[in-house]
């Protein structure tokens, strides 16, 4: 069983489209994070939720809003994506401080 | 805000040859963990330092978390052609939110069979 999944794998888009990625863990952790890996690897943190809560909002434009349904879902939308949001998304959970990462999306934009 | 450096950015090596790569934090750290992330593939757990001065191995993998929580180490003995990916150092400030990882650039490391 998948602990931590996402779709799509895969997203090629056009500039100023919108869309959504989709997170779900089934580990039973209260936090979930998004993370951005750019083309040369580097992983920073965007937002993290516990219990649907909004805990961690780093500094990332507004168009990217994320979403936590429920405790095992977390999603992000991004609206009139740009080029440079070219990059490997990545769902976490938390029970406590180690991360369990999803496979992540590899998000292109055209 | 809070820096991770990691050195060297990558390294190539001969198999059997061994390897380390080293993590620095402009702020203490509360604990300390390492991450391997494969070629194509995501991040996965390695383990976590808390205390100061500890040492933990994994088989061929040995961590360590400075006396100042402010700089750890992971060392492989002998790599082999399966150690090969990007490690990543990662910690949550001294007194900040433990959920608020900052993560190191990476290594590179790549295995010549």
């Amino acid at each position: 069983d998948t602990a931590v999944s996402q779709t799509p794998k895969y997203l090629v888009t056009q500039m100023g489209n919108d869309k959504s990625i989709k997170c779900e863990q089934n580990l039973g952790h209260d936090t979930m994070y998004w993370y951005k890996q750019d083309s040369k690897k580097f992983l920073k943190i965007m937002f993290s939720y516990n219990n649907k809560e909004l805990i961690i909002n780093e500094t990332v434009p507004n168009r990217f809003s994320p979403k936590s349904p429920d405790k095992a879902h977390l999603n992000l939308h991004i609206n009139s994506l740009e080029l440079g949001d070219s990059a490997v998304y990545f769902c976490a959970s938390s029970l406590r401080e180690t991360q369990y990462f999803g496979p992540g999306t590899r998000l292109l934009v055209l | 805000g809070q820096q991770v450096m990691q050195i060297p950015q990558y390294q190539h090596v001969q198999e059997g040859e061994d390897f380390t790569t080293y993590c620095n934090s402009s702020t203490t750290l509360s604990n300390i963990q390492w991450y391997k992330q494969r070629p194509g593939g995501h991040p996965v757990f390695l383990i976590q330092l808390v205390k100061s001065g500890e040492v933990k191995k994994q088989k061929r993998l040995t961590f360590q978390f400075g006396e100042a929580k402010k700089n750890s180490s992971l060392h492989i003995t002998a790599t082999q052609t399966t150690d090969v990916g990007t490690y990543f150092c990662a910690g949550p400030p001294s007194g900040g939110s433990n959920y608020k990882l900052t993560f190191g650039k990476g290594t590179l490391l790549t295995v010549n069979p």
